[in-house]
């Protein structure tokens, strides 16, 4: 059962334009969302997150916007960059609860 | 160096044999965490632990048997490896709980034949 789901296993986008991830969950407690990015043969690392009290935040080129009633988050990266390549994963908990992961995205950015 | 390390990165074993997965943190972090990957499951909670010698299961535990005598080690163990525990494992830290943002180490990617 999973709960948090990444419908898109790839996106390529060109260097200099927007790459949207996204990201949709089913469990309804869910209160705190996450995005980690994470290269290969290394570990996931933590990009930004938001808890469920906003519908944005942003981090430099980074933005995460959730839609509640729809239980749909997505990650916008402007402008891309090659090094933005990578595998994204979607991450959501309730309070004192496990994360629960999406399968992940694999971005590619073409210079 | 301060951080979070994984030993070893990869390795093969045969079925039914016992393996232990190392993880050791230097930051002193109450909360460690392994997780398993899988395409198309992402990342799974296999134990955690909020302190030294206090664990729990978590969303896979079966198969998988854990320990922690001190703060900065957590070692993972399958006592009897089957095919499907062949898998990337991760383990991760942090000071906050299993809701918050973790570090992760570089993971192990262990392969079961």
């Amino acid at each position: 059962d999973q709960q948090v789901k990444q419908n898109s296993p790839s996106l390529s986008v060109q260097e200099g334009r927007i790459s949207i991830l996204n990201c949709d969950y089913t469990n309804s407690m869910f209160d705190y969302f996450l995005w980690y990015k994470k290269y290969p043969a290394e570990g996931p690392t933590f990009l930004i997150s938001i808890s469920s009290i906003k519908d944005k935040n942003e981090d430099g080129r980074f933005t995460v916007f959730l839609n509640k009633s729809a239980k749909h988050l997505s990650l916008h990266i402007v402008p891309s960059q090659p090094g933005d390549s990578a595998v994204y994963f979607c991450a959501a908990s309730e309070i004192n609860n496990d994360m629960r992961f999406g399968a992940g995205t694999r971005l590619t950015v073409k210079p | 160096d301060a951080g979070i390390t994984q030993s070893p990165r990869y390795k093969i074993t045969e079925t039914g044999r016992q393996v232990t997965l190392m993880c050791h943190q230097t930051w002193s972090h109450s909360y460690m965490f392994w997780y398993r990957q899988d395409l198309g499951h992402g990342l799974r909670l296999i134990y955690y632990s909020a302190a030294a010698d206090i664990t729990d299961k978590g969303e896979v535990p079966d198969g998988y048997v854990v320990s922690r005598s001190k703060t900065e080690n957590f070692p993972l163990t399958l006592e009897s490896a089957t095919r499907s525990q062949t898998s990337v494992y991760f383990c991760a830290s942090n000071d906050r709980g299993g809701n918050q943002p973790q570090h992760f180490g570089d993971g192990t990617r262990l392969s079961i034949l």
